[in-house]
């Protein structure tokens, strides 16, 4: 059972434009959320966070916002720029324990010249 | 600063072989994991420690086994490797506390069992 889902694989944007990524939870136990860039041959490298007393969180262009009636997050990139692509994984945590990260399958970002 | 190191980057096994990969991270951290990132399957879980002398199990362990005899170290180890095990695996660490569950990731281990 898919906890985390990213249902759109691949997405397209031109530079310049905004890109939207976005991610379904299930587990209303989930209550801190991550977003993470991966470029080949390289391993995850965090992006930026919300916690789930947020419902928004802006790190230069990158913006991340919590809808926790809709068990919904979204990635907005503004502007978009070439090296903006690659692939996008979200991924969700409760607090307790080990804080396992739980990901979504990810979604790859191209942008367009 | 390192970080999360992992080796070897590439391997090729055959079926039934055995291996050991080896993470090691120079930050100190307390919990490290090993996932295995699959094909439109995002990056599962297999093992993970939460301190030196401690494994615990994650949702994709069959197959594969953990150690943690050292805080800077996490082995993972195929016993008897099959063509299901060929992924690409992943190990990342991260500290105990600091209200932010972010885990900081190696380059990755392709493995390949023909």
């Amino acid at each position: 059972d898919q906890q985390v889902k990213q249902n759109s694989p691949s997405l397209s944007v031109q530079e310049g434009r905004i890109s939207i990524l976005n991610c379904d939870y299930t587990n209303s136990m989930f209550d801190y959320f991550l977003w993470y860039k991966k470029y080949p041959a390289e391993g995850p490298t965090f992006l930026i966070s919300i916690s789930s007393i947020k419902d928004k969180n802006e790190d230069g262009r990158f913006t991340v916002f919590l809808n926790k009636s809709a068990k919904h997050l979204s990635l907005h990139i503004v502007p978009s720029q070439p090296g903006d692509s690659a692939v996008y994984f979200c991924a969700a945590s409760g607090i307790q324990g080990a804080q396992k990260l739980v990901f979504g399958q990810g979604t790859r970002l191209t942008i367009n010249p | 600063n390192a970080g999360v190191t992992q080796t070897p980057k590439f391997r090729v096994l055959k079926t039934g072989q055995s291996m050991t990969l080896l993470c090691a991270q120079d930050m100190n951290h307390e919990y490290m994991y090993w996932y295995r990132q699959d094909p439109g399957m995002g990056l599962r879980l297999i093992h993970y420690s939460v301190g030196e002398g401690t494994t615990a199990k994650g949702e994709v362990p069959d197959g594969y086994n953990v150690s943690r005899l050292k805080k800077q170290n996490f082995l993972l180890g195929l016993e008897s490797a099959a063509p299901s095990q060929t992924s690409v695996y992943f190990c990342a660490s991260r500290p105990v506390g600091g209200g932010k569950n972010i885990q900081y990731f190696g380059a990755g281990t392709r493995l390949s069992v023909l």
